[in-house]
């Protein structure tokens, strides 16, 4: 089956600017997580998506952070306006439907390499 | 903030030799994951370990945890070049969202 899908896998922008991220999940998977890893850091959870609702974003940094996942299925992450300390590697994960008490595996996509100049 | 901490933070070894890398945590877990990353795949979970098992295997992987020193550790056997990557405990604490460490840097020399 193919993987999860992520684009761009670069970025370069300046301080100030906007930018977004495009995830495509595995197809049938329902929950969609957003990290960000930060070099030489682990990746730390930014949003967790179940189907097109949002089941945890304590995390994000609801002040210039954005994320959707209007049908369910595909994602976005939006950054606006981007600070120096946003530069990271942003990572888009999904698994099937999570009951709370069973492991859905996670499978990660490449990620997206932000630098904020 | 990051429950696990993995040691060492780098580990250098021959190809052939065993490869140990350890996790600590600070609060009562569910579960324990171990994640390889490396430029090539991206992130990819290992193995899970549940709070009431105390050793898994998986190939040339072997999981231990020991609850009561909040600990656990990864050993890679007659490691590969292959085996160069990144790897990082994460714990949860129930849902099964993994808090992830610093990671352990792993180089294997051909």
């Amino acid at each position: 089956e193919a993987g999860v899908a992520q684009s761009p896998r670069y970025k370069i922008i300046e301080k100030r600017q906007s930018v977004a991220f495009w995830c495509n999940p595995i197809s049938g998977h329902a929950t969609l997580y957003w990290y960000q890893q930060i070099l030489g850091q682990g990746p730390k959870l930014l949003i967790q998506f179940q189907n097109n609702g949002v089941v945890d974003d304590s995390q994000l940094p609801k002040d210039r952070f954005s994320a959707e996942r209007l049908k369910g299925v595909d994602s976005t992450l939006k950054i606006q306006p981007a600070k120096l300390e946003d530069s990271a590697v942003y990572l888009c994960a999904s698994s099937r439907a999570r009951t709370g008490v069973s492991y859905n595996e996670q499978f990660f996509g490449p990620g997206t390499r932000l630098t904020v100049l | 903030s990051q429950q696990g901490e993995e040691d060492p933070q780098a580990l250098s070894i021959q190809e052939g030799e065993n490869a140990t890398m350890n996790c600590s945590y600070k609060t009562s877990i569910n579960n324990l994951q171990w994640y390889r990353q490396n430029s090539g795949r991206g992130l990819v979970h290992l193995i899970l370990i549940r709070s009431n098992e105390r050793e898994k295997h998986s190939g040339r992987l072997r999981v231990t945890l020991d609850t009561s020193k909040k600990s656990s550790s990864l050993l890679i056997t007659a490691s590969r070049a292959a085996d160069t990557a990144s790897y990082f405990c994460a714990t949860d604490s129930g849902g099964y969202i993994p808090t992830f460490g610093r990671g352990t840097s792993l180089i294997v020399h051909p």
